[in-house]
């Protein structure tokens, strides 16, 4: 398995929702990474984890909340989002972080906040 | 931070044609990776870069990492209808390898 699974493919939300976006892996990679992506512009870090413990948070706003249940497992908690947070949510993974490795992307999470 | 400038921005060419791309920083490289992204789905890794003046093929890719540790291009040869799509360069930045620069992007258009 070389695959990094994200669901849901699609979300819209309102701005006082709250909802959650998965990301999974089972390539046994230590490292898990979630990245923003806006329209025809290169992907942004957002946060890394490493051996399951937050190691980077890229100054993103706390209505944003990451989690790794596992080293398997990244969640993104979404809360009072804003217009602007519209995007595509990528997960990545790495074998280890701190490292050369490549990172290998899942098919992202096409985000839309009404 | 760092910053790579990758080159052109767009390109409308015909199938057949061969295709060359390039992304040069300030900075030292140690790594450079070759992504490419269609439309609503994630970057896919293309070709992986570790040594200078490294040279690799992947089918009818070839990407080559500079000499000067500072540049890399893409060349795609005999494009078809399907190599449509985002070609990002891309390198770990910032002294940590957690982290990779993007450069802006190449946008290929392929004509049948």
């Amino acid at each position: 398995d070389t695959e990094v699974t994200q669901t849901p493919k699609h979300l819209v939300m309102g701005m006082t929702n709250k909802k959650s976006l998965k990301c999974e892996q089972h390539m046994g990679h230590r490292a898990m990474y979630w990245y923003k992506q806006k329209a025809k512009k290169p992907p942004e870090l957002m946060f890394v984890y490493s051996y399951e413990k937050l190691s980077i948070n890229e100054s993103v706003p706390s209505r944003f909340s990451p989690e790794c249940p596992n080293s398997s497992l990244l969640n993104l908690h979404l809360h009072a989002l804003q217009p602007e947070d519209s995007a595509l949510y990528l997960c990545a993974s790495s074998q280890e972080p701190g490292s050369n490795e490549k990172l290998f992307f899942g098919s992202g999470t096409q985000l839309s906040v009404l | 931070g760092q910053q790579l400038n990758q080159s052109p921005q767009s390109m409308f060419i015909q199938e057949g044609e061969d295709v060359s791309m390039n992304c040069t920083s300030s900075s030292i490289f140690n790594t450079w990776l070759w992504y490419k992204q269609d439309p609503g789905e994630g970057p896919v890794l293309l070709i992986a870069l570790y040594k200078a003046g490294e040279l690799t093929s992947n089918g009818r890719l070839t990407a080559q990492f500079g000499i000067t540790r500072k540049d890399s291009f893409l060349n795609i040869s005999a494009s078809i209808p399907s190599d449509v799509g985002i070609y990002f360069c891309a390198g770990p930045s910032g002294g940590s390898n957690y982290k990779l620069t993007f450069g802006k992007g190449t946008l290929l258009t392929v004509n049948p």
